[in-house]
């Protein structure tokens, strides 16, 4: 595709449900980010693949946050027994192979309400 | 946690004034990036600026790097109406990127 897709654009869940979120990344694209973003504050960093490993997991927040990508392409980020603090949008983003320093392009994100 | 900060947090100018928003960080980077971010949208990269370059342009747009202060800073020249937006500042080391808290910035007809 052109860009960044990321489903659900939009996800209500009940307290206590587990989520699921999709994100396709530019096609070619080995790099993928995810971002939790706040309302009203910047993205914070919570994973990073390099194809299908995951080479930095330091900003998942704890254990409910689970991610995979496990043919290199699409990833999944998925969150159990979701709590109203999990509530955000959560971007992803991607890059060719070299990271550092090149742009890194990210989706519109799924927005996530927890009530 | 935020690398950086970012001053002002909110700016209102009139439509054809230039905007400046600052950015400061903490540790060494291989690059700064800038994005904007529409109300409910996600983030579009503006420009990028490596460590060893001090200013760069990109149309309207002019961003510096001062690594020995370890800010940026970025200037939008004869603003539009169009470019009132949250403006975020990102500090690229080795792979992630760490970004600000970003700017809202207001432009006014």
């Amino acid at each position: 595709g052109a860009g960044v897709s990321q489903s659900p654009r939009y996800k209500v869940a009940k307290r206590g449900q587990d989520v699921a979120l999709r994100c396709d990344p530019i096609s070619g694209h080995v790099s993928l980010f995810w971002y939790q973003q706040a309302l009203g504050q910047g993205p914070e960093f919570l994973t990073y693949f390099q194809n299908e490993a995951q080479l930095d997991k330091s900003g998942l927040p704890s254990d409910r946050f689970f991610a995979e990508r496990p043919e290199g392409s699409v990833s999944t980020l998925k969150i159990q027994r979701t709590q109203q603090e999990d509530s955000a949008v959560y971007l992803c983003a991607s890059t060719p192979a070299r990271v550092t320093g090149n742009t890194i392009y990210f989706g519109e994100g799924s927005w996530l309400t927890v009530v | 946690s935020q690398q950086g900060e970012e001053d002002p947090q909110a700016l209102s100018i009139q439509e054809g004034e230039n905007a400046t928003m600052n950015c400061s960080y903490k540790t060494s980077i291989n690059n700064l990036q800038w994005y904007r971010q529409n109300s409910g949208r996600g983030l579009v990269h503006l420009i990028l600026i490596r460590s060893n370059e001090r200013e760069k342009h990109s149309g309207r747009l002019r961003v510096t790097l001062d690594t020995s202060k370890k800010s940026s800073s970025l200037l939008i020249t004869a603003s539009r109406a169009a470019d009132t937006a949250s403006y975020f500042c990102a500090t690229q080391g080795a792979q992630k990127l760490v970004f600000g808290q970003g700017t809202r910035l207001t432009i006014n007809p």
